[in-house]
């Protein structure tokens, strides 16, 4: 079992629509937990931090379960400057510094 | 602040040589990272420093190696380029906030080709 796993969709959305990615992650020690989004051929930029209460930055909200160990992204009203990969990232420590990216979930949002 | 720079961008390699990766930061990040990301795949890391003159082996280490002689400074080396080794190369820094895990920024990154 993948580190940290993640739906590689493609996810194809109109504008407009709200899409979720969920993403797991296998180690319960896991201390931190990130979301960056990649367009192509480019670097991953940080979208946002997920914390433990759930957090919300304008249209996203990441939700951390970790009890079930997953992290989810909700993005509504999708516009199409959202297509890219979001990446899906997990800190861990104990025997080690350790930060595993997960292989990322594409998203396009068609006019 | 020109925050994490990686020269150089482009590079073709033949199979045997050798060449160094360079990556720079300006922002007195402690932590600095070194990734490879082969087409349609997730990032791996190859190794990484939590300071100055400490470094050490992240997921996918062989064939390459690091230095950390400052804090700004992180470059990459590989001794005997294989054609395995093409990928696009992230280089990644991030600070040191208590025993928390601060996000990452990274470069622009490097294309490398082993023809």
């Amino acid at each position: 079992r993948k580190e940290v796993e993640q739906d590689p969709g493609p996810f194809n959305v109109p504008e407009g629509a709200t899409v979720a990615f969920n993403c797991t992650y296998s180690n319960s020690a896991s201390q931190s937990f990130f979301w960056y989004r990649q367009d192509c051929r480019k670097e991953p930029k940080l979208l946002m931090s997920v914390y433990s209460s759930g957090n919300e930055d304008g249209r996203f909200t990441a939700q951390l379960n970790r009890a079930s160990q997953y992290i989810s992204l909700l993005i509504r009203d999708s516009k199409l400057s959202d297509s890219a990969t979001y990446l899906c990232v997990v800190n861990n420590r104990g025997g080690g510094f350790k930060t595993i990216f997960g292989a990322g979930t594409r998203l396009f949002v068609k006019a | 602040n020109a925050g994490v720079t990686q020269t150089p961008k482009f590079r073709i390699l033949k199979i045997g040589q050798s060449m160094t990766l360079q990556c720079t930061q300006d922002m007195n990040h402690n932590y600095m990272y070194w990734y490879r990301q082969d087409p349609g795949m997730g990032l791996k890391l190859i190794y990484y420093s939590v300071g100055a003159g400490i470094t050490d082996k992240g997921e996918v280490p062989n064939g390459y190696n690091v230095s950390r002689s400052t804090t700004e400074d992180f470059p990459l080396r590989l001794e005997l380029a294989a054609p395995s080794q093409t990928s696009v190369y992230f280089c990644a820094s991030s600070p040191r906030v208590g025993q928390g895990h601060q996000p990452q920024h990274f470069g622009d990154g490097t294309r490398l080709s082993i023809l």
